[in-house]
Order: structure tokens, then C-alpha cells, then sequence
């Protein structure tokens, strides 16, 4: 089945802790995205990345790196710098380009304890 | 900056009604714009894609009408089921270098039996 895979779905954190979120898809999709969404306000950009070996920050990218190695995989990292980072993480693909339409994972919902 | 909005922000209708879900958005300067559904807890799931230069986009009992130099697009749903029964998304494709989706907050709809 050809998708986009976000893992773990569930996800705690100690505070001070660093923590990977995973996204793979076999698409062959050029750009992959990573959004937050918090409640009442809808999803925020962190970062993006057209092609591999490049990615650029989106709106909300302090506290997050992330690596594009693959073409398939787009890792996020939430560092220990993000002040609040319980949220919802939804990540998603399309092909380059205009014309296409973008694909979202299913999520991977983050909790600091 | 890519500006979007959604109303009404929450709707509940009985079964069987005719509804439209309102989207606009700052810039006209747009490649598509997309409509997706999200279900709690659960990732975006694509629903209509609109190109710029289309006015209408079709799929089963959804309708997408999109007028850009007005910066607006509507959802109508026809003979609403509560299977329906979603927050909805609309999100403009923005031109400019770098191609990223901006989302608006949604509309929660409620299809009640």
C-alpha cells in the first residue's frame, strides 16, 4: 500500500529529553512537511523540505531540527529547547510541483510528562 | 503572509440537509487550493483538489467552487449523512518560491440522525 507512515502514534517525553518522530512514504514524493496542530488553532508549519539534503524553516521552527537524508524519510526531532511541546504532529508529502495534491500521515500525538 | 479563514467555525445540521462551508484566504496569488477532512484524533484525508484556473471540482456528494481573485472557495455538501460528521480544512497552495500549504482553523460540522 502506497502511504505515508508516521510512528510512534502515541509519544511521552520527559522534560529536558530530546525526541525523534518518524515519517516515511513510498510516494515518491519530492517535498514532505511537518506540521503542529493544537487545539482552537488549527496546523502550524515547522518545517518543509522540496528536495533531498535541503529543507527550510516554517513558522514555528525553534525548538525542532529535522533531517531530509532519504528521500522517503523526514525525521523530526523536538529538542529539549521547545517549551511546550504536547501537541498533535501530523506529517505529510506531495510531488513537486503546482499542480498536486499533499497527503498526510495519520499523527503522532506528543506528551511531556 | 498567506491569511486563512474558515467559518462558520463550528455547524450542526440535521440528516439530509444541503450545506456549504465557507473558506477565504489574503492572497490570490495561489497554485491550488485543497480541501481535507479530519476525524478526532485522526490525520487529514484529502477530499478535492481545485486548480487555480478551475471554478468547480466535483467528488460524489461534495462540490468545491473556488473564485480567486476574490480569494473565497465553498464546500457544498449535498444530502449530509452523519458519517459526515468531521472538522473540515481548506488550504490555498501559495505561489512565491516556496510552495507550502496555509491552513485555516476549520469548520466542525455535525450531522445529527
Amino acid at each position: 500500500d502506497g502511504g505515508i507512515t508516521q510512528s510512534p502514534k502515541y509519544l511521552f517525553r520527559k522534560e529536558g529529553q530530546n525526541v525523534t518522530l518518524s515519517c516515511e512514504q513510498n510516494l515518491n514524493h519530492d517535498a514532505m512537511y511537518w506540521y503542529r496542530q493544537d487545539p482552537g488553532q488549527g496546523l502550524r508549519l515547522i518545517y518543509y523540505s522540496q528536495i533531498v539534503n535541503d529543507f527550510q524553516k516554517g513558522d514555528i521552527a525553534e525548538g525542532y531540527s529535522v533531517s531530509r537524508e532519504k528521500k522517503e524519510s523526514f525525521p523530526l526531532t523536538v529538542t529539549s529547547a521547545q517549551k511546550n511541546p504536547t501537541a498533535f504532529y501530523l506529517c505529510a508529502s506531495s510531488m513537486q510541483g503546482a499542480n498536486t495534491e499533499a497527503f498526510f500521515g495519520q499523527g503522532t500525538r506528543l506528551t511531556v510528562v | 503572509k498567506q491569511e486563512v479563514t474558515q467559518i462558520p467555525a463550528a455547524l450542526s445540521v440535521p440528516e439530509g440537509e444541503n450545506l456549504v462551508l465557507n473558506c477565504s484566504f489574503t492572497d490570490s496569488a495561489i497554485y491550488n487550493l485543497q480541501w481535507f477532512r479530519q476525524d478526532p484524533g485522526k490525520g487529514l484525508t484529502s477530499l478535492l483538489l481545485i486548480q487555480s484556473s478551475q471554478r468547480e471540482q466535483t467528488s460524489g456528494r461534495l462540490n468545491a467552487s473556488l473564485d480567486k481573485s476574490s480569494g473565497r472557495s465553498t464546500l457544498y455538501i449535498a444530502a449530509s449523512q452523519p458519517g459526515d460528521s468531521a472538522t473540515y480544512l481548506c488550504a490555498p497552495l501559495t505561489q512565491g518560491g516556496s510552495e507550502k500549504l496555509v491552513f485555516g482553523k476549520g469548520t466542525k460540522l455535525t450531522v445529527n440522525p
